[in-house]
């Protein structure tokens, strides 16, 4: 069992549609984190929330925007995604910003696929 | 350009000890490499992670030069529960921030 849990686990949508992938931990972390990982490929970054601040954006497109409500919960609203963007989305979390001594924790990701 | 390479693949047989590395430049000087196992359709799973010279846990060693340009993880007589993928996590030294960037992977498998 994962201590970073990620809703839905899986999701299909259209072109069109809005939907949110949402990740919650209870372990009191301060540092939050979407991946994007696509079949046999290492996972790439592409947003860092610090103490639930947007520290970090990965040029990434503006069809996927992030929220950090409060300090357990990480949402990742979508809309109007593309074919290439189907992929399992991992949401990450870490006591502070940074590697040292802060390993991350990983939820199990959300398969998305768009049609 | 910043970039961490692995082998893409290695066979190994249950018992057997597993050397895998992570060659890596332009590290940032203030940061860890952390090596994470994933299995399909599962998040990555924190095995190790290092500064420099060597660590050792309960499941794995980590080896890091004094250069740091590459590490290798050391994994003690595999059983078939550790064919998985095997990713090192580096943070990149851009001049402005540090960017966190996964290896290429390793995809291991360990048979009888």
């Amino acid at each position: 069992d994962t201590e970073v849990t990620q809703t839905p686990k899986h999701l299909v949508m259209g072109m069109t549609n809005k939907k949110s992938l949402k990740c919650e931990q209870h372990m009191g972390h301060r540092a939050m984190y979407w991946y994007k990982q696509k079949a046999k490929k290492p996972p790439e970054l592409m947003f860092v929330y610090s103490y639930e601040k947007l520290s970090i954006n990965e040029s990434v497109p503006s069809r996927f925007s992030p929220e950090c409500p409060n300090s357990s919960l990480l949402n990742l609203h979508l809309h109007a995604l593309q074919p290439e963007d189907s992929a399992l989305y991992l949401c990450a979390s870490s006591s502070r910003p940074g590697q040292g001594f802060q390993p991350q924790h990983f939820g199990d990701g959300t398969r998305l696929s768009i049609l | 350009l910043a970039k961490t390479t692995q082998p893409i693949s290695m066979d190994s047989y249950e018992g057997q000890e597993v050397n895998i590395t992570c060659s890596h430049n332009n590290i940032a000087t203030n940061d860890y490499i952390t090596w994470y196992q994933q299995f399909p359709s599962q998040g990555p799973r924190f095995i190790i992670q290092g500064y420099k010279t060597k660590v050792t846990n309960e499941v794995a060693s980590l080896f890091i030069p004094a250069d740091r340009k590459s590490s290798t993880l050391s994994l003690p007589r595999v059983s078939l529960s550790d064919t998985a993928v095997y990713y090192c996590l580096v943070a990149f030294d851009t001049g402005t921030a540090s960017k966190l960037t996964f290896g290429t992977g390793t995809r291991l498998q360990v048979t009888l």
